[in-house]
């Protein structure tokens, strides 16, 4: 099964753009990559996710590296609100269902 | 709306306690999900329903008993629980599960206390 590797804390200056990076060197040719992040105990908030290619949406930019091992998650202008933890998921669909969390990336945007 | 509900908020309960989790979400997603998060660590899963029938049960103990009585509700049934369950339950859905490019949506959770 695949994991997933992202340091544990990141901090960052606000209007700044924040780059997270996760590992995730086993992953299988059927597996997407997600992100999620979680702000003080509430609920998870999808981000973003991609199977191949680098993707772009309102909140963030997913880079993922030719080989697929690994993945940036880029907040361009990171603000005090986006202090969260940035989860990694490695997700598998089909009959083999798996999904597995990364430990979790606090990035504090600091003043 | 991508909003999925969760109640209640917080509960305590007793060892011998029977309650309930209930999720809910009206998004017309077919796919639904029960996660356990202990503190500082990443939610783990627990069951997913898909079209109302359950497809995944991470092997979790016989005291929490998963129900989805339809579409849009999914419930969770705990009795005999020990203190270790203690911990914030999470709750999801999705349009459709299994081929992996499904964007989960998660409730805000209920955070539970086991005395």
């Amino acid at each position: 099964d695949a994991k997933t590797t992202q340091p544990p804390s990141m901090d960052c200056a606000e209007g700044r753009a924040a780059n997270l990076p996760c590992n995730h060197s086993t992953i299988s040719g059927n597996e997407y990559v997600y992100w999620y992040r979680q702000i003080h105990s509430q609920g998870p908030q999808y981000i973003i996710h991609g199977l191949k290619n680098n993707e772009t949406n309102e909140m963030a930019s997913l880079i993922i590296t030719e080989d697929r091992k690994s993945s940036t998650l880029i907040l361009p202008h990171a603000t005090l609100r986006d202090t969260a933890v940035y989860y990694c998921i490695v997700l598998r669909g089909g009959s083999n269902y798996k999904l597995t969390f990364g430990k979790g990336t606090l990035l504090t945007v600091n003043p | 709306d991508t909003e999925v509900t969760q109640t209640p908020k917080h509960l305590v309960m007793g060892m011998t306690n029977k309650k309930s989790l209930k999720c809910e979400q009206h998004m017309g997603h077919r796919a639904m999900y029960w996660y356990k998060q202990k503190a500082k660590k990443p939610p783990e899963l627990m069951f997913v329903y898909s079209y109302e029938k359950l497809s995944i049960n991470e092997s979790v103990p016989s005291r929490f008993s998963p129900e989805c009585p339809n579409s849009s509700l999914l419930n969770l049934h705990l009795h005999a629980l020990q203190p270790e369950d203690s911990a914030l339950y999470l709750c999801a859905s999705s349009q459709g599960w299994g081929a992996g490019g499904e964007t989960q949506y998660f409730g805000p959770g209920t955070r539970l206390l086991v005395l």
